[in-house]
């Protein structure tokens, strides 16, 4: 069973960088997409961007000028980095896998996050 | 960006009782629809996919319907640990959005 285990800064000030990382442990990065997305306090999900085993990326463009993700497969475990954090950044950050299934037609796939991790807190606060 | 806009923002309810949550995409999405159960604290769950295919493991009480751009998540029979954030996901085209979520509160 796939899990996934995350760590990094829970406290930055602002115009500081977040760094976060997200290890997959009981699977291989390969043939998925990992994905960032997060929840600020009270509100409702937000996804970040994400990324494959080979480093190829779909993002949201209200963040890709502040966002870097990356991969490390010798590692099996992917990044985030969000630049120049002001307290509209503050959330629960969360890594996740975008799983896929063939459709009954078999003609394209459904996608849907389907293995999570536990979250870390990001407060952003001088 | 494709808006999820879910109906309502919160309910309350007994348990036993159905309970019937909506999700409006701001335009078609076919059935590109996730549903996801989150409790205080904890990562979101996926219970449905594809509009309306149940994830291994999630009970029966849970259905999904819809396409296009209205869906509708049914808990059949309402159970103690079913109070908590419900929320819709478009995977149709990215940025993959979220609705802001409906939280089921014990009436």
């Amino acid at each position: 069973q796939v899990q996934l285990q995350q760590w990094g800064a829970g406290l930055l000030k602002p115009s500081e960088t977040l760094s976060l990382s997200c290890a997959v442990y009981g699977g291989s990065l390969s043939d998925y997409y990992w994905s960032w997305i997060r929840q600020p306090p009270g509100k409702g999900l937000e996804w970040i961007e994400e990324i494959n085993h080979s480093g190829s990326t779909n993002f949201n463009p209200s963040l890709k000028s502040r966002v870097t993700v990356s991969v490390d497969t010798s590692k099996n475990q992917f990044s985030l980095k969000l630049t120049s954090v002001t307290a509209a950044d503050t959330a629960v950050y969360y890594c996740a896998r975008r799983g896929r299934s063939k459709t009954i037609i078999g003609d394209y796939y459904y996608h849907y996050m389907d293995v999570w991790g536990k979250g870390i807190t990001v407060t952003v606060s001088s | 960006d494709i808006q999820m806009t879910q109906s309502p923002s919160s309910l309350s309810a007994s348990v036993g009782d159905r309970v019937t949550i909506t999700c409006r995409a701001s335009q078609s999405i076919s059935s590109h629809l996730n549903w996801y159960q989150q409790k205080p604290g904890k990562a979101p769950k996926l219970l449905i996919y594809g509009a309306s295919s149940l994830q291994s493991g999630v009970p029966s009480r849970f259905s999904g319907s819809g396409s296009g751009p209205d869906f509708t998540l049914t808990i059949s029979s309402l159970q103690p640990e079913d109070f908590a954030t419900y929320s819709c996901q478009q995977t149709f085209t990215t940025p993959w959005t979220f609705g802001q979520g409906t939280r089921v509160e014990v009436k």
